[in-house]
């Protein structure tokens, strides 16, 4: 069993369009990720979720939309897709053990989005 | 200055050779620190996670120095298969995870 899966795997689409990537965990988790890998490779984190609740929303523009239905979803939609938001996007969980030291961040394979 | 800095790299090194990388971190309020390992194309994995006192596994040895905001990861006797980047990971507070812009490691034979 897939412990964070994440769909499409690949997604290449036309400027303007609208997208979504859905993100699944079974791990039992609180806390759920977006992070975007760019062609540099660098991975920065775009949002964060505890039990439903935004808690990080970093810099992303507002044609990027989280949403979390429930504490194990979490879905990422975009909104007119410009060339610049093709990158690998990673959703990923985590517990939430109250900042022992222990927590582990869980990866999906991750969604390589092409935008033409 | 960026949160988490790394060794540029790329690092080339023989099978067998002991490989160091470094690490900083600017906010002196990070509560864990870690290293995840990604391979070409695949997703981060956790390495090993970064205690105080300093922690081994296997051949991977990390150590953390509060003070000078500094991580450490030490790969003895380097495999074929540890051919990856290596990801300096900061807590930064409330679960937000840092990640360094990564540190490529080829072992040759």
């Amino acid at each position: 069993d897939t412990a964070v899966s994440q769909t499409p795997k690949y997604l290449v689409t036309q400027m303007g369009n609208d997208k979504s990537i859905k993100c699944e965990q079974n791990l039992g988790h609180d806390t759920m990720y977006w992070y975007k890998q760019d062609s540099k490779k660098f991975l920065k984190i775009m949002f964060s979720y505890n039990n439903k609740e935004l808690i990080i929303n970093e810099t992303v523009p507002n044609r990027f939309s989280p949403k979390s239905p429930d504490k194990a979803h979490l879905n990422l939609h975009i909104n007119s897709l410009e060339l610049g938001d093709s990158a690998v996007y990673f959703c990923a969980s985590s517990q939430d053990p109250g900042g022992m030291g222990n927590e582990k961040l869980f990866f999906g394979s991750g969604t390589q989005l092409s935008v033409l | 200055r960026k949160e988490v800095e790394q060794d540029p790299g790329p690092f080339n090194v023989p099978e067998g050779a002991t490989v160091a990388f470094n690490c900083t971190y600017s906010n002196s309020a990070s509560q864990s620190f870690f290293w995840y390992r990604q391979d070409c194309r695949k997703e981060p994995k956790l390495l090993m996670s970064v205690y105080s006192s300093g922690n081994e596994d296997g051949r991977f040895t990390a150590q953390l120095n509060r003070a000078s905001q500094y991580i450490s990861l030490l790969i003895r006797d380097s495999k074929l298969s540890d051919s990856a980047t290596y990801l300096c990971v900061v807590e930064a507070y409330g679960q937000n995870f840092v990640f360094g812009p990564g540190t490529r490691l080829s072992v040759l034979p």
